[in-house]
Formats: structure tokens, sequence, C-alpha cells
């Protein structure tokens, strides 16, 4: 049963370009949540999307958006990249759209923005 | 922004022995829910305990919760040098699809 898979696991950007990160949920999963986590922080909400919609938003500006698609996989999208950006992207997902429950995580994404 | 804060943000201790980690959370929760991750990777579901709840066990962990006080304690029992890891606590908000991670506490278990 795979779990969570998100590709790249690592890339580099400079400042001002676009970024594109990918997420397959956990099999019989159809929510996916994207965290983004800074060094040495907690993981903080970017969104979450349920049948093919965003359903609740983090603190987070336009730059970032994202997408799922029908079959449940879910891209996050980051436009000019600041410093700032520079993190760890995790993707989780849920069975469902309820109360937040135990997520499943993915081993990540790590974005390093030059 | 946080929801919680967790203390100690380091603990050390010799293997074997009890860890014991604090957090504090700022609003309402249906639950609170604590995770660990090993060096930078993914997150690890560790337990859940609603807010009904005060207290639950699973194999060497116990976790209670206060809130009274939105506060809650992860104790780590018999600790192992494979316990070495970051844990942190995330709220499941009333209402909320996401959860509020605090910024962890890095535990290193000495073998």
């Amino acid at each position: 049963d795979a779990g969570v898979t998100q590709s790249p696991t690592h890339l580099i950007k400079t400042r001002g370009q676009q970024v594109t990160l990918r997420c397959s949920p956990k099999s019989g999963h159809d929510t996916v949540s994207w965290y983004q986590q800074a060094l040495g922080q907690g993981p903080q909400f970017i969104f979450q999307y349920y049948e093919e919609e965003e359903r609740q938003r983090g603190n987070f500006p336009d730059r970032f958006s994202g997408h799922q698609f029908p079959n449940y996989s879910s891209e996050l999208n980051v436009n000019a990249l600041l410093l700032g950006d520079s993190a760890l992207y995790l993707c989780a997902s849920s069975p469902g759209l309820g109360i937040a429950g135990e997520l499943f995580f993915g081993e990540g994404s790590r974005l390093t923005v030059l | 922004s946080q929801q919680g804060e967790e203390d100690p943000q380091a603990l050390s201790i010799q293997e074997g022995e009890n860890a014991t980690m604090n957090c504090s959370y700022k609003t309402s929760i249906n639950n609170l829910q604590w995770y660990r991750q090993n060096s930078g990777r993914g997150l690890v579901h560790l337990i859940l305990i609603r807010s009904n709840e005060r207290e639950k066990h699973s194999g060497r962990l116990r976790v209670t919760l206060d809130t009274s006080k939105k506060s809650s304690s992860l104790l780590i029992t018999a600790s192992r040098a494979a316990d070495t890891a970051s844990y942190f606590c995330a709220g499941g908000g009333a209402g909320s699809y996401q959860l509020t991670f605090g910024k962890g506490t890095k535990l290193s278990v000495i073998p």
C-alpha cells in the first residue's frame, strides 16, 4: 500500500522563478493538504483540496496556488519565488472532508531559493 | 501563525529514561495530535486525543490533555536511541480542516 509520495525531493530555484511540486495521496484518500515548514519551525498550513476544490486556505499570499486532479493527486505552484520561500514543503492526505484528524505525510520537497 | 508552543525546545536524556514534552495552545480545539519528525523528513502521526478525553495511551506513549489550561503533555517511557527526533503537537480546530502545529521539541536519546 503506497503512502503519500512527493516529487521532486530537492530542487533549487532562483528568485523570481516559478516552481511546481507534486503529490500523490495515500491509496483510499481523497483529501490533500499542503504545509510549509521553514528550518527550525513547525509546519504551517497552506491550503487543503477536496473534490478538486480549495476548501480552506492558510495565511499565504496568492503566489501560492494549487490544483487537485480527478485521481486525487495534487500540485502546489509558487510564483515569483522569494528567498523566504526556501522551506520543506509537505503534502498530507486524509480520507474524506471533516474536522481535522490524523494526517499522513509524504517525505516532502525541499526547495532552496537563491 | 503557530498554534502551540512546545516546552522544552530541546531535551537530552539517557536511554531508558522517560521523556516528557509539554504543549500549550491558544484557541479552541476539537482534538490535539502529536507527530514525530526524523531529521527534516516527513511527519509521522503518533497519537490523537479528543477534546473530551483527558488521557490516552499507545504503547510507550502517554498523552494528557487539559482543556481548561489549554495544554497537553506527551510522555515517552523507557526511551530508546531510535526515539531521537523532533516532536510536534498540533491542534485540530473546531470547525476547521487544518492542523495548527507548534515549533516542536527536539529530543535526543543518548545510548
